[in-house]
């Protein structure tokens, strides 16, 4: 039983425009979500989080949008640069020390 | 460089047979966690430790087992290997015992088993 799901596999999008990446999950008790990002040959790293008392996080070209109700997160990057070429994982926990569930990672493309 | 180091770096070994991963958190951090990602499966978590102690368990075979030492480093101990436990297997680290917060995973120790 999937509680994290990344429904897209990949997605290809042109350099400047807007990426979105998408995650839902299932688990009414996750109030921590994080996105990290996965080259290849090389561990995930952190990008961004955010926490269930927010509804948006920003950090430069990356936001992440939180809808509670819809149990649904989506990862936006603007503008799209090829080197954001990656794997990208969402993920999600409880605050009571449960460890990090990622999704099977949504594989991004940037064409120049 | 994220600071968590994992040994080896590759690993190619025949059924049946039982390998040690090993890991070392960054500096300061006492979480620790397994993660395998087989093709198509994501990041599926293996087991997580604190402080020494286990704290948590996910979706680990009886045929695998990890313990935490003194000096907070970790080993995942795979055993009566099988072609379908050829994986990528990642450690991370964190200050704190919950995962409410970042995890630092380190590079992976690729397992392939013929």
């Amino acid at each position: 039983d999937q509680q994290v799901k990344q429904n897209s596999p990949s997605l290809s999008v042109q350099e400047g425009r807007i990426s979105i990446l998408n995650c839902d999950y299932t688990n009414s008790m996750f109030d921590y979500f994080l996105w990290y990002k996965k080259y290849p040959a090389e561990g995930p790293t952190f990008l961004i989080s955010i926490s269930s008392i927010k509804d948006k996080n920003e950090d430069g070209r990356f936001t992440v949008f939180l809808n509670k109700s819809a149990k649904h997160l989506s990862l936006h990057i603007v503008p799209s640069q090829p080197g954001d070429s990656a794997v990208y994982f969402c993920a999600a926990t409880g605050w009571a020390g449960t460890a990090l569930i990622f999704g099977k990672g949504t594989t991004l493309s940037v064409s120049s | 460089d994220s600071g968590v180091t994992q040994t080896p770096k590759h690993l190619i070994t025949a059924t049946g047979q039982r390998v040690t991963l090993r890991c070392s958190p960054r500096s300061g951090d006492l979480s620790v966690y397994w993660y395998q990602q087989s093709l198509d499966q994501g990041l599926q978590f293996l087991i997580h430790y604190y402080n020494g102690e286990e704290r948590a368990k996910g979706n680990i075979l009886e045929r695998f087992s990890a313990q935490q030492f003194p000096d907070l480093h970790s080993e995942l101990n795979l055993s009566s290997l099988e072609l379908g436990d050829s994986a990528l297997y990642f450690c991370a680290s964190s200050p704190v015992e919950g995962s409410g917060n970042t995890i630092y995973f380190g590079e992976g120790s690729w397992l392939t088993v013929v």
